[in-house]
């Protein structure tokens, strides 16, 4: 089984429709990350989270919202999804040793918004 | 972070070694260097890290060099598997903070 999952692995919505994209690991890590992707570029930060309690923005979280429901789940929200929205989307968790940290990546979750 | 600069494509020949380069000229003496690879729109995968000295596991090995201005990750004999784009990324997590930035990367594409 693979230790980071996500769900749905496609999604097609409308301009306007709230969607949640969750993520789940068994890695036992409290940190996790939400990433999107463009074509062609790298990755952007949304939102991270060091612990359940510890929510933070990253370079691009206007129109998202995450939710940290246990150690193990992390979900995006897209309160009402704008086609601009429309890209690959990646949850992380890390292992974190004191000064150094090893991402590990779900499979992805291809939104497109029309 | 410090900035990272990659050449934004390499090719190799199957079975050869892959040496791919990365700058990072103004590197702080605590900020390690990692490497990340994504093929094809998967979910990107850790390779390697190191601070100072050079590395190696069952992937790859990486060169720092002496200075820390700049690395080299090596595929020791590249498989077609190995196409994919490749992240340097020169980071430091404390306690309370996170950094690692995803840059464009270099697509390496490995050639029969």
């Amino acid at each position: 089984d693979a230790d980071v999952t996500q769900t749905p692995r496609n999604r097609i919505t409308k301009t306007g429709k709230r969607i949640m994209l969750e993520c789940s690991q068994t890695k036992g890590h409290d940190r996790m990350y939400w990433y999107r992707q463009d074509p062609g570029l790298g990755l952007r930060l949304i939102y991270y989270s060091f612990d359940v309690k510890d929510i933070n923005k990253g370079e691009i979280s206007d129109g998202y919202s995450v939710s940290r429901q246990a150690q193990a789940k992390f979900s995006l929200s897209l309160e009402s999804a704008i086609p601009n929205q429309t890209a690959l989307y990646f949850c992380a968790t890390s292992e974190y040793t004191g000064s150094q940290e090893t991402q590990y990546f779900g499979p992805g979750t291809r939104l497109l918004v029309l | 972070d410090a900035k990272t600069t990659q050449p934004p494509s390499m090719d190799c020949a199957e079975g050869r070694a892959a040496n791919l380069p990365c700058n990072h000229s103004t590197i702080s003496g605590n900020e390690y260097v990692y490497w990340y690879r994504q093929i094809h729109s998967q979910g990107p995968q850790y390779i390697i890290h190191g601070l100072k000295n050079n590395e190696t596991n069952e992937m790859a090995s990486l060169i720092i060099t002496e200075d820390r201005k700049s690395s080299t990750l090596i595929l020791p004999h590249a498989t077609l598997r190995d196409t994919a784009v490749y992240y340097c990324i020169a980071s430091y997590s404390g306690a309370g903070s996170y950094q690692l930035t995803f840059g464009k990367g270099t697509k390496l594409s490995v050639i029969p």
